[in-house]
């Protein structure tokens, strides 16, 4: 089974500041990779995810992830945070299994922007 | 479209009871599934569908029954609540069942067992 490890479970920055919330995976073959946002008290929404056309993806809200094989990494940034920012943060990655399509989470990355 | 709707948004329940999460989705979405949420443990799949008629058991599955007897609803059943199944589910679904289809979530159901 795949597995998805989120270094950090709570990231602070300030406003304005780069935002990395990182993610690193276990495959042996190319995996499909999701980033997910949730804010408080509300589903997941998705934020962007790779299917091996690029290795950088951009998403909505002015997200961005970098498909690293070597490093099995797919890291999550975006240049200048804002207040709205702030929420939880899931990596997942997708695995064909059984009869169906398992998504298999990170632990979650709590994001807080500092004015 | 309305998405995932999800009902109730919150319950209390006492050990023992037994509850139905409703489940439905206006997407004419083949896969269907269930989460559940616990603090420092990210979302772990508890059942899934691929179609009306067909369910299947995810990572923690134990407590929990399912059915999909139309492609819009998959409600989730716990026959006799315990407090460890105190959590926040959410529901899920996904156009089809190729590996990286994105899946939309619901809003969620807050369970409190006593």
């Amino acid at each position: 089974a795949q597995s998805v490890t989120q270094l950090g479970s709570h990231v602070s920055v300030s406003e304005g500041a780069l935002v990395l919330l990182r993610c690193n995976y276990s495959s042996s073959v190319p995996p499909y990779l999701f980033w997910y946002v949730q804010y408080p008290n509300q589903g997941l929404q998705l934020l962007l995810k790779y299917t091996s056309a690029a290795t950088l993806v951009k998403g909505i809200n002015g997200f961005e992830a970098e498909f690293k094989k070597s490093e099995t990494s797919f890291h999550l940034t975006k240049p200048s945070a804002h207040m709205s920012d702030a929420a939880e943060y899931f990596c997942a990655v997708s695995e064909a299994r059984g009869t169906g399509n398992q998504f298999y989470f990170g632990t979650g990355t709590s994001l807080t922007v500092i004015p | 479209n309305a998405g995932v709707t999800q009902t109730p948004k919150f319950q209390v329940l006492k050990t023992g009871q037994s509850m139905t999460l409703q489940c439905a989705q206006d997407m004419n979405h083949e896969y269907m599934s269930w989460y559940r949420q616990d603090p420092g443990m990210g979302l772990r799949l508890i059942h899934y569908s691929v179609g009306a008629g067909i369910t299947d058991q995810g990572e923690v599955p134990n407590g929990y029954n399912v059915s999909r007897s139309t492609t819009e609803d998959f409600p989730l059943r716990l026959l006799s609540a315990a407090p460890s199944q105190t959590s926040v589910y959410f529901c899920a679904s996904s156009p089809g069942t190729t590996e990286g289809e994105t899946q939309y979530f619901g809003p969620g159901t807050r369970l409190l067992v006593l």
